[in-house]
C-alpha cells in the first residue's frame, strides 16, 4: 500500500466557485479525518468518518462544507461558494483502531 | 478550555541535541503525539505517549508527565534534514479520535 493519497494537490479557484477534493485512505484503515491547516498553525479538525458514517463535524465548519465517504473507502470534501478565507491546505488522514493518524500530501487551495 | 503550548521557533547546531517542550491543558487525556512536518508537506507520525516516562526510538525520544501536563521531544545527533516543524497533539479524553494540535515548533538546524 502506498499510503494516503489526495487529489488534486493544488487547486486555484475564483471566489464563489465550488470545489471538490478527494482522499483515498490506506486500504485497511476504517477511520478517516479531514483537517484544514494554515501557515504557522497546527491542523484544524473538520470532520471524522468511521467506515461510511460521519460521526463528527466541527462546529467551525459552515454549511458550505460537506464531506462524504459513500462506501467506507475514499472520501470527498466539497466547499460551495468558496471565499478567500477558505484558502488553506486541506489534509486527509486515516487510521486503524490504533490511534496514530497517517496523513496524505494535502490539497493546497487558493481562492482568488 | 483546550490549550497546547509549544515554542514558536528554535535553532540548533548540526550534531547537537535539542529538546522541544510541549505543555497542555485539555478536557481529559488519552495520549500525546509528536509529528514532524517539513515545509509544504503533510505531518508524519513520530511518537505516541500515553503513560509517564520516556519512549526512545532511534535518534528521537519523547517524554510524558501527565501530572504536569508536559511532554518533550528530544532529538539527538541533529542532521540538516531534521529542519522542520514539530507538532504536539493531544488525544482528547472524551474521544478516541479527535486530536487537539499545537501550532508547532519550527526547528532550524545550522551547520
Amino acid at each position: 500500500d502506498t499510503g494516503v493519497s489526495q487529489d488534486p494537490r493544488h487547486k486555484i479557484t475564483k471566489r464563489g466557485q465550488n470545489v471538490t477534493f478527494r482522499c483515498d485512505p490506506i486500504s485497511e484503515h476504517n477511520r478517516l479525518y479531514w483537517y484544514r491547516q494554515t501557515l504557522g498553525q497546527g491542523p484544524e479538525f473538520l470532520t471524522y468518518f468511521q467506515n461510511e458514517a460521519q460521526l463528527e463535524k466541527s462546529r467551525l465548519l459552515s454549511d458550505r462544507f460537506s464531506a462524504e465517504r459513500p462506501k467506507g473507502s475514499f472520501s470527498t470534501l466539497e466547499i460551495q461558494r468558496t471565499e478567500q478565507g477558505d484558502s488553506a491546505m486541506y489534509l486527509c488522514a486515516s487510521s486503524s483502531d490504533r490511534y496514530e493518524q497517517y496523513f496524505g500530501p494535502g490539497t493546497r487551495l487558493t481562492v482568488t | 478550555g483546550q490549550n497546547i503550548d509549544q515554542p514558536t521557533e528554535m535553532t540548533a547546531t548540526e550534531g547537537a541535541i535539542v529538546q522541544i517542550n510541549c505543555t497542555y491543558q485539555t478536557s481529559g487525556f488519552n495520549g500525546l503525539f509528536w509529528y514532524q512536518q517539513h515545509a509544504g508537506e503533510a505531518p508524519t507520525f513520530l511518537s505516541y505517549n500515553v503513560l509517564d516516562g520516556l519512549e526512545e526510538k532511534g535518534r528521537f525520544s519523547s517524554f510524558l508527565s501527565r501530572s504536569k501536563g508536559y511532554s518533550y521531544l528530544l532529538l539527538k545527533e541533529l542532521q540538516m534534514k531534521d529542519s522542520a516543524s514539530y507538532l504536539c497533539a493531544v488525544l482528547r479524553g472524551d474521544s478516541n479520535y479527535q486530536l487537539i494540535w499545537g501550532a508547532g515548533t519550527k526547528l532550524i538546524i545550522k551547520p
